[in-house]
């Protein structure tokens, strides 16, 4: 089954301590990227990828790493974590460019307290 | 920086009645526009989507439509049944990076 999967889809976590959202997809796509959901905010693109080992910012890229150095995952980082990054985050991939159909994950929802 | 602004945010009509979701794009380099449908607690799913060579593209009850001039796009949703209550935005792509709206929640009246 064509999938996009992360996880976990659940995490609390403190202030300050490192962690990582996973993000892996089977269908053989080349672009992917990271998106944050808020109230009222709509989705907005924190990180995207091209192909492998090619990564650019999306629109809000503080506080965020993300690396691709395999085509089928492309992890999260938040390598210090704050109480304004608690959101819910979603992983999509697409074929070349972006500019077909984008694949989301399951989301995972984070609290950082 | 560039913006896609989105209007309504809500959006109430009754069953069988038709619904309009408008948006406006600033990247003039802009060249696919999708439509994602997002049901409570769900991912974001692609409903439709026009790409800049195309004016208006339809799927039975939704169409979407384009004016690059302008740098506008619409949603349209005939014979609303209560299955289309959801989120949905819409989002421009240009160069790799995507833009999404801010949504608009559309609740179908029974």
């Amino acid at each position: 089954e064509a999938q996009v999967t992360q996880n976990p889809r659940y995490l609390i976590t403190v202030t300050g301590k490192k962690l990582t959202v996973t993000c892996s997809q089977n269908m053989n796509h080349e672009y992917m990227s990271w998106y944050r959901q808020d109230p009222g905010l709509g989705l907005r693109q924190i990180y995207y990828s091209m192909n492998v080992e090619v990564t650019d910012k999306g629109d809000v890229p503080e506080g965020y790493k993300v690396s691709r150095k395999e085509k089928r995952n492309f992890p999260l980082i938040l390598e210090s974590p704050s109480p304004n990054q608690t959101s819910l985050y979603f992983c999509a991939s697409s074929q070349t460019g972006g500019w077909t159909e984008a694949f989301f994950g399951q989301g995972t929802r984070l609290t950082v307290v | 920086g560039e913006n896609v602004e989105q209007h309504p945010s809500t959006l109430s009509v009754q069953e069988g009645d038709s619904a309009v979701i408008k948006c406006t794009y600033s990247d003039s380099a802009s060249n696919y526009f999708p439509w994602y449908k997002q049901e409570l607690g769900k991912r974001p799913q692609l409903i439709i989507d026009i790409r800049s060579n195309v004016g208006e593209k339809k799927d039975q009850r939704i169409a979407v439509t384009l004016n690059k001039t302008a740098k506008h796009f619409s949603l349209h949703i005939t014979e609303t049944q209560p299955e289309d209550s959801a989120v949905y935005f819409c989002a421009a792509l240009g160069t790799y990076k995507y833009i999404f709206g801010t949504g608009t929640r559309l609740k179908v009246l029974a």
